[in-house]
């Protein structure tokens, strides 16, 4: 079974940019969850989407959005790059609810704004 | 409010020394979750263990052991006989019923010395 995939592997943007990362689930896992792994913040809960419907958010700014597809897969934009944005972008997906269930993570995406 | 603490930052042990990694965690629940992941230097988080807050059986899976008191509000994690191969930095999260989403804590990096 094929793991959580995520692409790209490395993005270097410059302030003010946008960006979108994507992430591909485990087949058949229906919740994909984000988080946000920063040295000073640990990791952060970004957003969780279940059937295309985001489900919880946490405490970032609006310049972080996501969505979900039919077939699960997710993407997350971040508009209006600041430096502060550059982190290691985590994706899991877990099979229904994540508040229970296991998460399978991403080998994440390296975000470097410049 | 959910909230997660890892009071070990940094912890070096030698090979084959016994090493326990501390949790303790806020919850205003009955119902509750808590989980256990290691993130080796590649990068991927690794689901270890998930306990709920209605079974405080203790567990053994080989050479790890996890050990919660509600009482104490804490969910501790002991490496027995430690190797190489467990230097990792590990997470211990907690969820709540409701919202779903995954709280984790800042981490413990364990480095184990041949």
């Amino acid at each position: 079974k094929a793991g959580v995939t995520q692409t790209p592997r490395y993005l270097i943007k410059t302030r003010g940019q946008q960006v979108t990362l994507s992430c591909s689930p485990i087949s058949g896992h229906r919740s994909v969850s984000w988080y946000q792994q920063t040295p000073g913040q640990g990791l952060q809960f970004l957003f969780e989407y279940f059937s295309e419907t985001q489900r919880n958010k946490g405490n970032f700014p609006g310049r972080f959005s996501g969505r979900q597809f039919s077939n699960s897969r997710s993407e997350m934009n971040v508009s209006t790059l600041e430096l502060g944005d550059s982190a290691l972008y985590l994706c899991a997906s877990s099979f229904l609810v994540t508040s229970y269930n296991e998460q399978f993570f991403g080998p994440g995406t390296r975000l470097t704004v410049l | 409010a959910q909230k997660v603490t890892q009071a070990q930052t940094e912890i070096s042990v030698v090979e084959k020394e016994d090493v326990t990694l501390d949790c303790v965690y806020e919850t205003r629940d009955t119902t509750y979750y808590l989980f256990w992941y290691k993130q080796p230097p590649s990068g991927e988080l690794v689901f270890l263990i998930r306990r709920n807050s209605f079974d405080e059986q203790n567990e053994i899976s080989g050479r790890y052991s996890w050990n919660f008191q509600k009482s104490t509000s804490s969910f501790n994690f002991t490496i027995t006989a430690s190797q190489v191969v467990d230097s990792a930095v590990y997470f211990c999260a907690l969820s709540e019923a409701w919202p779903d989403k995954v709280i984790f804590g800042p981490g413990t990096s364990l480095s184990v010395i041949p």
